[in-house]
C-alpha cells in the first residue's frame, strides 16, 4: 500500500516569516511527485509536478525540491503573505494505474 | 479557454433519491477522476476513467457510479442517496497518468 505523509499537519506562522513543510513518499518505482495548494471554499490547484531527483522549481516566492532516493520533497515559502494562507497537498502516482495518492496536507495560517 | 466545470455547485436531496452530478471537460483529456473531499480524510478518489467507456473504481467506489460516452463527460451517480455521502465532490482530468490533474470547482451535495 502506497503511502504520502505531509508534515506538519498545520502551521500558523507570521507574515514575512519563511517556513517549509515535508512531503514523503514511496521512493522505489518513482514517477513523479505532485504539489497542489487549496484554498478554503475552491478546488485544488497545480503548484509543481516534479520528476527528476535534485529537481527544484519556483514560482514566485514558493519553491519545492526532490530527493527521489530518499522518498521526500520540501515545499518552501519565502516571506508568507496571508494569501498564502490554504492546505498543500503533495500527491504522488501510482506507477500502475497513475491514481495519485494523496497526503493529509498541510495547512499553512499566515497572520497579519 | 479549456476549463472543467461541475454542475450543480450545490444540491440538497433526501435519502434514497437518486442523484447524478455533472462534469465536463474541454480539454480532451482523456483521464478523468472524481473524488470526495471528508475531514480528517482529504481528498479521497471514488472513480476514475482512462477513455471513453472505460471506468474503474477507487477507494470509496459503494454506492456511486460512473459512465464514459465521450471524452469530455464523466457523470457520477448516487444510486440511493444516504447521508453519509454529505460532502463536496471535486471532478478533475489529466492529459497523461502522471500529469497534473486539474480540478473543478466542486459540488456541494447535502444528504437530508
Amino acid at each position: 500500500i502506497l503511502n504520502v505523509e505531509q508534515s506538519p499537519q498545520s502551521l500558523h506562522v507570521q507574515e514575512g516569516d519563511s517556513t517549509n513543510f515535508t512531503c514523503s513518499f514511496p521512493s522505489s518505482n518513482f514517477y513523479a511527485l505532485h504539489w497542489y495548494r487549496w484554498e478554503t471554499a475552491k478546488s485544488p490547484e497545480a503548484l509543481f509536478v516534479m520528476t527528476l531527483n535534485g529537481d527544484e522549481k519556483k514560482k514566485g516566492r514558493i519553491s519545492a525540491t526532490l530527493n527521489t532516493k530518499e522518498g521526500y520533497s520540501y515545499l518552501y515559502i519565502k516571506g508568507s503573505q496571508p494569501e498564502d494562507s490554504a492546505t498543500y497537498l503533495c500527491a504522488f502516482p501510482s506507477s500502475n494505474t497513475g491514481k495519485l495518492i494523496f497526503g493529509q496536507g498541510t495547512t499553512l495560517q499566515v497572520k497579519p | 479557454d479549456a476549463e472543467i466545470t461541475q454542475s450543480p455547485r450545490h444540491k440538497i436531496t433526501e435519502t434514497g433519491r437518486q442523484v447524478t452530478l455533472a462534469c465536463h471537460q474541454t480539454w480532451n483529456h482523456n483521464n478523468m477522476f472524481w473524488y470526495r473531499q471528508d475531514l480528517g480524510h482529504g481528498l479521497r478518489l471514488i472513480h476514475y476513467s482512462y477513455g471513453v467507456q472505460d471506468t474503474n473504481k477507487g477507494e470509496v467506489s459503494d454506492g456511486y457510479s460512473v459512465s464514459r460516452s465521450n471524452t469530455e463527460d464523466l457523470p457520477l451517480t448516487l444510486e440511493s442517496a444516504a447521508s453519509s455521502q454529505t460532502s463536496v465532490y471535486f471532478c478533475a482530468s489529466s492529459r497523461g497518468l502522471v500529469d497534473t490533474q486539474y480540478f473543478g470547482p466542486g459540488t456541494r451535495l447535502t444528504v437530508l
